[in-house]
């Protein structure tokens, strides 16, 4: 069973299209991030939501936005794609417990976007 | 603000060869420390983690030890193998029930046969 699972593995589209991306957790996280990753592999922080509650979102157009149906679901839309949105986008989740300490994160295997 | 920095790479050893990947942190409260390992074409895993001074993390030959004295967190590997050749990440999360990791750029290692 796959931990944390996003689709699709490879996306390529045009500039000016708008696209999804899907995630899903079978962890029982209470807390999932979208993050992305460059060509460099240095990896950005984009959104985190905890128990479906916004709770992180850093500088990022607001051409992306994330959506959290429920807790074990994190989605990422982005609006009017540009070339520089061209990235690996990994999804991960974990337990947190508010006050004390958050664990470890688990990572999706990536999302590989191509933006023509 | 909290940061983590570690070595530049590319890091390339030969089968059996020692490895040590430094990184350092900068944090206002205290934090838990992490090693990811990210192999070709996968996503990031958890390698080993220390949540406290003088604290050890292991796994799988690798080991790292928590410097609160030195704000340090290097892993090392006594004999690495082609297998190990990967992207390795260090990372922090403040214990303040803070949602936010940040890692370090990424250390890739190569290994050869």
């Amino acid at each position: 069973d796959t931990a944390v699972s996003q689709t699709p593995k490879y996306l390529v589209t045009q500039m000016g299209n708008d696209k999804s991306i899907k995630c899903e957790q079978n962890l029982g996280h209470d807390t999932m991030y979208w993050y992305k990753q460059d060509s460099k592999k240095f990896l950005k922080i984009m959104f985190s939501y905890n128990n479906k509650e916004l709770i992180i979102n850093e500088t990022v157009p607001n051409r992306f936005s994330p959506k959290s149906p429920d807790k074990a679901h994190l989605n990422l839309h982005i609006n009017s794609l540009e070339l520089g949105d061209s990235a690996v986008y990994f999804c991960a989740s974990s337990r947190s417990r508010p006050g004390t300490q958050t664990y470890e994160q688990y990572f999706g295997p990536g999302t590989r976007l191509t933006v023509t | 603000g909290d940061s983590v920095t570690q070595m530049e790479g590319p890091v390339t050893l030969s089968e059996e060869a020692f490895l040590t990947i430094n990184c350092t942190y900068t944090a206002t409260g205290y934090p838990s420390l992490f090693w990811y390992v990210q192999y070709p074409g996968e996503g990031l895993q958890l390698l080993l983690k220390a949540t406290k001074a003088d604290d050890k993390g292991s796994n799988k030959g690798f080991e790292a030890t928590y410097r609160k004295e030195t704000t340090s967190f290097h892993l090392e590997k006594g004999s690495v193998q082609v297998s190990d050749s990967a992207v390795y990440f260090c990372a922090l999360t403040e214990n303040t029930g803070g949602f936010k990791t940040i890692f370090g750029a990424g250390t890739r290692l190569f290994v050869k046969a």
